[in-house]
C-alpha cells in the first residue's frame, strides 16, 4: 500500500515567492495533519483536518500560511509570500481514526527560502 | 494539560550493547494514547508502535521493548544487541482522543550507536 505522498520533495525559492506544498494521505484515512521541523522549535504541528474540515489550526503561524483540503485524497499548505525563517522541512501526516490515532508521516518536503 | 518528557537530549552507545530511551507523559485524562516514532537520517518519521492507557502489557517486538508503567506516567522504549542502523531521534508522543485528535511529541532523543 502506497504511504503519504507528499511533493514536491525539496523546494528552493526566494523570499516574497509563494509556494505550495501538496499532500495525498493514505486511502481511508480520516485526519490529516501538516507539521514543520525545525532545529531551534522542533516539530510543531500546523494544522489538522478531519473528514477534510480544518479542526485547529491554532499552529499556522500566520496569514501568509493557508491549507486546504478539498476533497479525502488530497491537501495543500501555501505560503505566500515566503520568508527565509520559513524554511524547514514540513511534514503531512495522516491518521486512520476509528480508534486508531497513530499517524502515518510523508517524507517531507524540505523548504528553503533565500 | 498534557505533556512529554524526554530527558535524554542524546545517547552514545557501542554496537551490541543494549540501551533504554525514557518517556515520561503528563495527562489528567485516564483514556489516552502513547506512541514512538523514529526518525532516521534520512529524515522521514516512522510510526514504531501505539499503546493505550488501559493495556500496561509490555510488548516485545525483535529487538525492541517497551515499558509501560501508569505507576510512574512512563513509558521507556528498549534496544537490545544495539545496530548501526538504530542510529536515529527517537520520538515519544501522546494522544488524548477524548480532546482532539493532536499528538503531543515531546523533543526527542539522539540514538548514535557506533561500531
Amino acid at each position: 500500500d502506497a504511504g503519504v505522498i507528499q511533493s514536491p520533495r525539496h523546494e528552493v525559492t526566494e523570499m516574497g515567492q509563494e509556494v505550495t506544498l501538496r499532500c495525498k494521505p493514505i486511502s481511508g484515512h480520516n485526519s490529516l495533519f501538516w507539521y514543520r521541523q525545525t532545529m531551534m522549535r522542533g516539530l510543531e504541528l500546523l494544522i489538522y483536518f478531519n473528514n477534510n474540515v480544518p479542526i485547529d489550526d491554532s499552529g499556522m503561524p500566520e496569514d501568509r500560511f493557508s491549507a486546504k483540503m478539498p476533497n479525502a485524497s488530497f491537501s495543500t499548505l501555501k505560503i505566500q509570500p515566503s520568508e527565509p525563517r520559513d524554511s524547514a522541512v514540513y511534514f503531512c501526516a495522516s491518521s486512520p481514526g476509528q480508534g486508531r490515532y497513530e499517524q502515518y508521516f510523508g517524507p517531507g518536503t524540505r523548504l528553503t527560502v533565500t | 494539560a498534557q505533556k512529554v518528557t524526554q530527558a535524554q537530549t542524546e545517547i552514545s552507545v557501542v554496537e551490541k550493547e543494549d540501551v533504554t530511551l525514557d518517556c515520561v507523559y503528563e495527562t489528567r485524562d485516564t483514556t489516552y494514547y502513547l506512541f514512538w516514532y523514529k526518525q532516521p537520517p534520512s529524515g522521514e518519521l516512522v510510526f514504531l508502535i501505539r499503546r493505550n492507557s488501559f493495556d500496561e502489557q509490555n510488548e516485545i517486538s525483535g529487538r525492541y521493548s517497551w515499558n509501560f508503567q501508569k505507576s510512574t506516567s512512563s513509558f521507556n522504549f528498549t534496544i537490545t544487541a544495539s545496530q548501526v542502523v538504530d542510529s536515529a531521534v527517537y520520538f515519544c508522543a501522546l494522544s488524548v482522543p477524548y480532546n482532539t485528535d493532536k499528538l503531543i511529541f515531546g523533543t526527542g532523543t539522539r540514538l548514535q550507536v557506533f561500531p
